[in-house]
């Protein structure tokens, strides 16, 4: 049972526009969050993250959104540009310290110039 | 230079071969992870381990093995590789002193079995 879902595998938006890619999990325990983008022949890269006591979390054009009472974060990418195009994966933790990150089937963000 | 380096960084074999992945780092983490990615199933866990004498099975360690044969380097092994193992292998690393276990990734292997 996917424990971390998003369920858009694909998005496309045009440049200058924002992009909001969705992620739901369904383990209450979970109170860290990750975000990573993914480039083809690349791995992973680390994003943004937010914790459980915090609902947003900014960084640049980059801002992470946690709804805990409906377990959904949101990455909103603002304004949206060609080389954000990637993969994107959110990964949720309930034990930070520990191995423990459950990763979505990620979601492959189109930006259209 | 890459902090995280995988070798090879594609290799095709066959059903039946042994075939051993290499990881290394130098971010002078002591926690390094294995894990695969299939397509809609997004990355699953293998092996980790925390330092060199402490290895631990991940989500679906069946059909694998490691050995962290120093700090820096973590080893990925198929004893017997099957079709079903044909798959994007990333290494990761992280530092214990981050309360978060924010993990950086290699570039990957794509390994394909015949």
């Amino acid at each position: 049972d996917q424990q971390v879902k998003q369920n858009s595998p694909s998005l496309s938006v045009q440049e200058g526009r924002i992009s909001i890619l969705n992620c739901d999990y369904t383990n209450s325990m979970f109170d860290y969050f990750l975000w990573y983008k993914k480039y083809p022949a690349e791995g992973p890269t680390f994003l943004i993250s937010i914790s459980s006591i915090k609902d947003k979390n900014e960084d640049g054009r980059f801002t992470v959104f946690l709804n805990k009472s409906a377990k959904h974060l949101s990455l909103h990418i603002v304004p949206s540009q060609p080389g954000d195009s990637a993969v994107y994966f959110c990964a949720a933790s309930g034990d930070p310290g520990t191995y423990k990150y459950i990763f979505g089937t990620g979601t492959r963000l189109k930006v259209l110039a | 230079d890459a902090d995280v380096t995988q070798t090879p960084r594609n290799r095709i074999t066959k059903t039946g071969k042994r075939i051993m992945l290499e990881c290394s780092q130098t971010k002078g983490h002591d926690r390094m992870y294995w894990y695969r990615q299939d397509p809609g199933l997004g990355l699953r866990l293998i092996y980790y381990s925390f330092d060199v004498k402490d290895i631990n099975k991940g989500e679906i360690s069946d059909g694998y093995s490691v050995s962290r044969q120093a700090q820096a380097k973590f080893s990925l092994s198929l004893e017997s590789a099957i079709p079903n193992q044909t798959a994007l292998y990333f290494c990761a690393t992280s530092d214990f002193r981050d309360s978060t276990d924010t993990q950086y990734f290699g570039p990957g292997t794509r390994l394909t079995v015949l």
